[in-house]
């Protein structure tokens, strides 16, 4: 049973370039979450998706941030014209579909973590 | 606003005593809470949850404890051992609401 998959694990980008990171949930899970995680920080809520819809972005930035759940493949965070505030650790967590942060079945990724020169 | 905080970012205990990791939070809305260990380099991992109808939890080796009247949460891990060493943080959240409010962290340091 793979777990929440996310990738790259690393990632370098240099100011002003995008930066792209994906999430594979876990399987027969149809619901994904975005947070975002600063050195010595707990997690900050950034988007909840479902398959081709956003429920629930009321934490990502309003500019240069994006996020998808297609169909077919994995949740996609876009950052466009990093900045070196973007460096952080960005996590995914997946969920059933009939359940979700209020049953404690929300499981996470290893995150990615993104740092801007 | 919402918050939920951490009263000590670290903690140091020799192995085989007891831990208690404390949180508090502000939302009085929120009805259900998880502890979250995270090891370095690792995403969080599901420990223990509970809901506002219940003031206390007990798992392996884990108990959380939760007072409603000042908005306070607790871990306590029992026989603590090496491997408990990680950060842990506290999460809330409320019926409805599709997303978990973290706090900040304690990180735990289990010594020999």
């Amino acid at each position: 049973n793979a777990g929440v998959m996310q990738n790259p694990r690393h990632l370098v980008r240099r100011r002003g370039q995008e930066a792209r990171l994906r999430c594979s949930p876990m399987k027969g899970h149809s619901h994904v979450y975005w947070y975002r995680q600063l050195p010595e920080e707990g997690l900050k809520f950034m988007v909840y998706l479902q398959k081709e819809n956003i429920i629930d972005e009321s934490g990502m930035p309003k500019e240069r941030f994006s996020a998808e759940f297609p169909k077919e493949g994995p949740s996609i965070l876009r950052i466009q014209q990093v900045v070196r505030g973007d460096s952080a650790a960005y996590f995914c967590a997946s969920s059933l579909l009939t359940s979700g942060p209020t049953t404690g079945e929300l499981f996470f990724g290893e995150g990615s973590r993104l740092t801007v020169l | 606003g919402e918050s939920v905080g951490l009263h000590l970012p670290t903690l140091s205990v020799q192995e085989g005593d007891n831990s208690i990791i404390n949180c508090a939070y502000s939302n009085s809305a929120s009805d259900y809470f998880i502890w979250y260990k995270q090891e370095s380099g690792k995403g969080p991992q599901f420990i223990i949850d509970i809901r506002s109808n219940m003031d206390k939890r007990q798992g392996q080796r884990v108990t959380v404890l939760l007072n409603k009247t000042v908005k306070h949460l607790s871990l306590q891990i029992a026989a603590t051992q090496p491997g408990d060493s990680a950060v842990y943080f506290c999460a809330e959240n409320h019926e409805g609401a599709q997303k978990l409010v973290f706090g900040q962290g304690t990180r735990l340091t289990i010594n020999p």
